[in-house]
């Protein structure tokens, strides 16, 4: 079936620094891929959409200065974390639509990458 | 008020035993729905679709009632393989997921 696949799965970086973390289809191409935080023992929470080709579109509260996102091509998507704080430890976790009607899918299926555990120090 | 309502649980229950969760959804996230599966530190996986007609999967049954903004899920025989968190997901016309936060199950031996 699809797979998305995102990197790195875990990332500790300092206080300050910058991290990207990339969201790629394996097998299909993703008209619009989506971006969540998932806090401990919290739901995930959508913090923005990322169409291929067009700048992305950011749910309210999100920062999208901070959070940036880029969808150059059709398989991948990254989230840039700029200027990390320690309070934007989360996991992050990508997930990818379904661009057109296939034998194994729909328009609207939704895949999910693996998850990426940021911690700030 | 919250999109998706779920009740966080947990459920406790031992190996064998039916269990049924349910979830509230207001207007916005009207246009699909699904549960979802999340084991402890990893992303989620998608359980079900739910139809209005119900549909079933095994053990799995989810039933959607759109007059009621009600979604349920029962899972009969439980394992303790089925021991997760259950989202339950709305899908907005923009293919945005909408979740719930989440019920917590645990099945015992």
């Amino acid at each position: 079936g699809a797979v998305v696949s995102q990197h790195p799965s875990r990332v500790i970086c300092k206080s300050g620094t910058s991290v990207k973390i990339e969201c790629r289809s394996l097998d299909f191409q993703a008209t619009t891929m989506f971006w969540y935080r998932q806090f401990p023992k919290k739901s995930l929470m959508l913090m923005a959409t990322s169409n291929e080709g067009s700048k992305a579109t950011y749910e309210q509260g999100v920062e999208k200065d901070k959070f940036l996102i880029n969808h150059a091509s059709l398989t991948l998507s990254t989230l840039t974390v700029t200027s990390a704080h320690p309070e934007d430890s989360s996991f992050y976790i990508c997930s990818a639509r379904v661009g057109r009607q296939g034998a194994r899918s729909s328009g609207n299926t939704i895949y999910f990458g693996e998850g990426s555990w940021l911690t700030v120090v | 008020r919250k999109e998706v309502e779920q009740d966080p649980g947990p459920f406790n229950v031992p190996e064998g035993a039916t269990v049924a969760f349910n979830c509230t959804y207001s207007n916005s996230a009207s246009q699909s729905f699904f549960w979802y599966r999340q084991d402890c530190r990893k992303e989620p996986k998608l359980l079900m679709s739910v139809y209005s007609s119900g549909n079933e999967d095994g053990r799995f049954t989810a039933q959607l009632n759109r007059a009621s903004q009600y979604i349920s899920l029962l899972i009969r025989d439980s394992k303790l393989s089925d021991s997760a968190t259950y989202l339950c997901v709305g899908m907005d016309s923009s293919y945005k997921l909408i979740f719930g936060s989440g019920t917590r199950l645990l099945v015992r031996p």
